[in-house]
């Protein structure tokens, strides 16, 4: 398995609170990925990195922002967490596969964050 | 638009029958496919994958998928379903070449119940 971890595994939290996940990868790969999987949508990109320092919004990236500073952390907040944010997190990385675009995408095992 | 349908949101065979689940994907380059599976609690897990060459593609666990151009579809198939394949099943496009970011897209899903 990629060595991919989460943190934390679940939280929950108020309204209005500001919240951190952590996406830690030990494969040094160039790219990392945040989506959020809710019922009937699948998983949605919120974010992603394309190296130390560059990021990108995905498909519902508001009300979040990342940080990656280091090519192994790849930081996820909430700045004033709502109701419609309480979903499943999961952090996914992929590495750059000469002559494509990339290789496929390995999924940490997910945070559940709930807020009340 | 660039999008993954899933038409089963859920499926119940009986163990031991064949299993079809469906995909079709609308997507304005040449496309990277995937099939993920995800168990209750867990993280996705690659199943198999499509970038070119043979358009039947066999992964793990004894799954197969087939690539048809003409249909814009990606089927996940397996002959003999076994009870620890309940699950939830993601399909997913990517682009195979150019600046995208490896970026994914999702269906909806499909749950896979197994009856004994």
């Amino acid at each position: 398995d990629a060595g991919i971890t989460q943190s934390p595994r679940h939280k929950v939290t108020e309204t209005g609170t500001p919240v951190t996940l952590r996406c830690h990868q030990t494969e040094n790969h160039r790219y990392m990925y945040w989506y959020r999987q809710d019922p009937g949508h699948g998983l949605r990109l919120i974010h992603y990195s394309y190296g130390v320092k560059d990021t990108d919004k995905g498909e519902v990236s508001d009300g979040y922002s990342v940080s990656r500073s280091k090519t192994e952390d790849f930081l996820l907040t909430l700045e004033s967490a709502t109701s419609s944010q309480t979903s499943v997190y999961f952090c996914a990385i992929s590495e750059e596969f000469p002559g494509t675009t990339h290789n496929e995408q390995f999924f940490g095992p997910g945070t559940r964050l709930t807020v009340l | 638009a660039q999008s993954v349908t899933q038409p089963d949101i859920h499926i119940t065979v009986s163990e031991g029958a064949s299993l079809e689940l469906r995909c079709n994907y609308s997507y304005g380059a040449t496309p990277y496919l995937f099939w993920y599976v995800q168990s209750p609690g867990q993280g996705l897990q690659l199943l198999l994958k499509y970038f070119s060459g043979d358009t039947l593609v066999q992964g793990i666990k004894g799954f197969e998928a087939e690539f048809k151009r003409s249909q814009s579809s990606f089927n996940l198939r397996k002959p003999s379903v076994h009870w620890s394949d309940a699950a939830e099943y993601f399909c997913a496009v990517g682009a195979a070449y150019g600046n995208q970011g490896g970026k994914l897209i999702f269906g909806q899903g499909t749950e896979l119940s197994v009856k004994p």
